[in-house]
């Protein structure tokens, strides 16, 4: 079992709906991680976040740390939101390596 | 800066040939991660750098994999010999060290026929 769970496992919005993706994690962590990986392209991190929320554009961010769980939300989607979204944890005793989320493929229709 | 660096960008190599993958960091950076993507298993670090010094190779698969750092703005991943299971999109990243964001190259896509 992944330590890092991500849901849904793909996702299909209309312009303008608002999105949510959510990352659970099993083991204690430093910090959570949001990445995106647009189609055939490289990856870009979105967030790094410990505690409490972040937001940047229409792209805001959440976590829990009693719930071990974590949210992305997207305000108003657009097709160029359309990616992949990967949950990523700094597992409690490094702050190096990453424990990846499988990913959710967001697709955003005009 | 340019960001992370690597090449090739694709890469089609035959069974049994070498492969080598290269990245260059951003500069000021003295972390270095070489990740492996595929569809079952998503992303996986192979080897993380600090200083140039390999700190964890635990995720390299096998002896047929190795890399190297031999200075601040080089790093080399290879496979010898490749094998039809190596192909994946291959990952470079660097992170400044005091945090713990990365930041990822394009990444180089392997095919191994």
């Amino acid at each position: 079992k992944n330590e890092v769970e991500q849901s849904p496992q793909n996702l299909t919005a209309q312009e303008g709906e608002f999105i949510t993706i959510n990352c659970s994690y099993s083991v204690g962590i430093s910090a959570l991680h949001w990445l995106q990986q647009h189609p055939g392209g490289g990856i870009v991190s979105l967030f790094m976040l410990s505690s409490g929320k972040k937001k940047h554009g229409r792209l805001i961010a959440t976590i829990n740390i009693q719930e071990k769980h974590s949210s992305l939300h997207i305000t108003a989607s657009h097709p160029r939101d359309s990616a992949v979204y990967i949950c990523a944890a700094n597992s409690g005793g490094s702050n190096y390596k990453l424990t990846f989320g499988k990913g959710t493929l967001l697709t955003v229709n005009p | 800066d340019a960001g992370v660096i690597q090449s090739p960008r694709h890469e089609v190599t035959e069974m049994g040939q070498e492969v080598t993958l290269r990245c260059k960091p951003i500069s000021g950076h003295n972390s270095l991660f070489w990740y492996r993507q595929t569809m079952m298993r998503g992303l996986e670090l192979l080897i993380y750098f600090n200083n140039n010094v390999p700190i964890d190779d635990s995720g390299m698969p096998e002896d047929r994999f190795s890399a190297k750092m031999p200075n601040a703005s080089f790093s080399t991943l290879k496979i010898q010999p490749s094998e039809p299971r190596d192909s994946a999109v291959y990952f470079c990243a660097s992170s400044p060290g005091l945090a713990p964001i990365q930041y990822f190259g394009a990444g180089t896509r392997l095919s191994v026929l």
